[in-house]
């Protein structure tokens, strides 16, 4: 596609629920990064694929978070029993190989838990 | 300390006003600069890679300082529309992962 497509774009859930976020990258971009981004801070790092290979899980906040891109395209972070303090817009970019060329971001998925 | 950091501001300017915002990081080896823009609730979009050598789009300039490790942006001649975040990113040194300043805002008040 001609752009980082995310969805749903919102979605509330109750405390306890379990939730998938999906993230497709542009077309032939190698790399895909997941952020977290609460309001007024800047996007944290959540988790990294080059593929379909995961290089980089660190950022991930708690063993409830999981991510994977079982083709090397499409991606699916989930979240499992939702706590409150997971509400935040979750932020998908993807990129070429190199990187001078920047990050292109989806307009991310706003989660909120109540 | 974090590795980007930003003043957040904000910064309240005048159209026509020049401004500027610097970012500092911490790890040495970074190789790889970028100021992005975003808009209240959107996502973040590319405003400009950062050259070594500084660069110019327009009445934006960015800089690199290696030395003392940090970047800036320069807005001149500011309009109403360049209201938004502007983000500092940094990557590379040895990490595939970009690394993002908090943000600074900048509102642009006719």
């Amino acid at each position: 596609g001609a752009g980082v497509s995310q969805s749903p774009r919102y979605k509330v859930a109750k405390r306890g629920q379990d939730v998938a976020l999906r993230c497709d990258p542009i077309s032939g971009h190698v790399s895909l990064f997941w952020y977290q981004q609460a309001l007024g801070q800047g996007p944290e790092f959540l988790t990294y694929f080059q593929n379909e290979a995961q290089l980089d899980k660190s950022g991930l906040p708690s063993d409830r978070f999981f991510a994977e891109r079982p083709e090397g395209s499409v991606s699916t972070l989930k979240i499992q029993r939702t706590q409150q303090e997971d509400s935040a817009v979750y932020l998908c970019a993807s990129s070429a190989l190199y990187r001078g060329h920047g990050y292109t971001f989806g307009s991310g998925t706003r989660l909120t838990v109540v | 300390r974090k590795e980007v950091e930003q003043d957040p501001g904000p910064f309240n300017v005048p159209e026509g006003a020049t401004v500027a915002f610097n970012c500092t990081y911490s790890n040495s080896a970074s190789q790889s600069f970028f100021w992005y823009r975003q808009d209240c609730r959107k996502e973040p979009k590319l405003l400009m890679s950062v050259y070594s050598s500084g660069n110019e789009d327009g009445r934006f300039t960015a800089q690199l300082n290696r030395a003392s490790q940090y970047i800036s942006l320069l807005i001149r001649d500011s309009k109403l529309s360049d209201s938004a975040t502007y983000l500092c990113v940094v990557s590379g040194g040895g990490s595939y992962i970009p690394t993002f300043g908090r943000g600074t805002s900048l509102i642009v008040h006719p």
